[in-house]
């Protein structure tokens, strides 16, 4: 079956521009998780949603970045006024319930110029 | 706070066995995890441990888990060459109502002919 699919794949921008990113999670998974993994770094969490809204969001670095999950399957991570320090992959991963085994997506590899 | 921490390298000959070593910090962890992460790809879940067991063994590989030391291995019987890539664990508790995983920095594992 289809696993956990992210898009786009690569993203260059500007300083001070805007990105999204989005996530596809496993049909029929409930949670849903982004991370943030900087160069030779493991991943590290930034949000978790369950369903539609976002149950812990104490990863996120500061306010310039916003998810949403609006129909509890996709979701869009938003960065605003990206900074070069924002540069690295995003990962996805979802999971039945909260509890359960996480499944990852290939990431986003963000670059900011 | 939780911490995770993993040799950075190892390097093995094809056919040997690979152990990659793993400390944690947090006695509450509840699931102990190994992700295999292959250049420019996501994570792939290789195994997990509840943090009530002391091995477990799929296949090739085996986790050893000594709860007292807050040590966790990974031993990879009979390394191919395609096993070469970085390895991460990751420790999680569900205490915060989800698993939140804390990742380690990741091993290189580079297996050569």
């Amino acid at each position: 079956g289809a696993g956990v699919s992210q898009t786009p794949s690569n993203k260059v921008t500007e300083k001070g521009k805007y990105v999204e990113l989005r996530c596809d999670p496993i049909s029929g998974h409930t949670a849903l998780y982004w991370y943030r993994q900087s160069l030779g770094q493991g991943p590290e969490f930034l949000i978790y949603f369950q369903g539609t809204g976002a149950a812990d969001d104490s990863g996120l670095p500061n306010d310039r970045f916003f998810a949403v999950r609006p129909e509890g399957s996709v979701s869009t991570l938003k960065i605003q006024r990206t900074e070069r320090g924002d540069s690295a992959v995003y990962l996805c991963a979802s999971s039945w319930t909260a509890g359960e085994t996480q499944y990852f997506g290939p990431g986003t590899r963000l670059l900011v110029l | 706070g939780e911490d995770v921490e993993q040799s950075l390298f190892l390097s093995v000959r094809e056919g040997d066995s690979s152990v990659i070593n793993c400390t944690y910090t947090d006695s509450s962890s509840t699931y102990l995890y190994w992700y295999k992460q292959e250049p420019g790809a996501g994570l792939q879940l290789l195994t997990y441990i509840f943090s009530n067991m002391d091995m477990k063994q799929d296949q090739r590989l085996t986790v050893l888990l000594n709860k007292k030391d807050k040590h966790l291995s990974l031993r990879i019987a009979d390394t191919q060459t395609g096993d070469s890539a970085i390895y991460f664990c990751a420790e999680s508790t569900v205490n915060t109502g989800f698993q939140k995983l804390v990742f380690g920095t990741g091993t290189r594992l580079l297996v050569s002919p």
